[in-house]
């Protein structure tokens, strides 16, 4: 247990939908990232936030947004949902703002199915 | 574009046999990281090796890095079922603060 928590775990919805994505990140941990993983792909990298405010940005489109929130919780909100945006979510917590100074706790993930 | 490439895609061996991973990335990084994945569950971290580390172990598990061609290799020792996973590389670029560049993975079975 990495002590991150996402939720839902499973999703499926329609095309034109819109769905929210929750991540509690480990306690004491400050950044939050999120990542989409397609089918037997890779990560790629959305976006991250340290302590609620935005640090850096991927490849997230503009049908894509996330936040913050004061108590560290991030949402990562997906609008006008096609086919190709099928995948796992992922959000991942560090204690600190770079990522590549040390490593990343992961959830389980959240499996989005757009029908 | 992918900074960090696994090879081989895939990966099948016997049980007890020795699995070695390799990535390859195009720029020059502070430190790359490895990442396990079952099947659709979240990435464990593996190991850290920084730039001017050559080689790290941890259990079972021996990381080198070689900064002049860019590579670095994971090898797993008397592998077992419970192997049998995604393995990813993820490289920190210099200059590049704030994001890891990930491999597409490879997908690594372990055989009874």
């Amino acid at each position: 247990d990495s002590g991150v928590t996402q939720t839902p775990k499973h999703l499926i919805t329609a095309t034109g939908q819109r769905v929210t994505l929750r991540c509690s990140p480990r306690s004491g941990d400050l950044s939050v990232y999120w990542y989409q993983q397609s089918l037997d792909q890779g990560l790629q990298f959305l976006i991250q936030y340290y302590n609620g405010e935005e640090r850096a940005k991927g490849n997230i489109l503009e049908r894509f947004s996330a936040q913050q929130f004061p108590d560290l919780h991030s949402e990562l909100n997906l609008s006008s949902l096609e086919l190709g945006d099928s995948a796992l979510y992922f959000c991942a917590s560090s204690v600190v703002g770079r990522p590549n100074t040390g490593e990343l706790f992961f959830g389980e993930g959240s499996r989005l199915t757009v029908l | 574009s992918q900074q960090g490439e696994e090879d081989p895609q895939a990966l099948s061996i016997q049980e007890g046999e020795n699995a070695t991973m390799n990535c390859s990335y195009k720029t020059s990084i502070n430190n790359l990281q490895w990442y396990r994945q079952n099947s659709g569950r979240g990435l464990v971290h593996l190991i850290l090796i920084r730039s001017n580390e050559r080689e790290k172990h941890s259990g079972r598990l021996r990381v080198t890095l070689d900064t002049s061609k860019k590579s670095s290799s994971l090898l797993i020792t008397a592998s077992r079922a419970a192997d049998t996973a995604s393995y990813f590389c993820a490289t920190a670029p210099v200059g590049s603060n704030y994001q890891l560049i990930w491999g597409a993975g490879t997908k690594l079975i372990i055989k009874p």
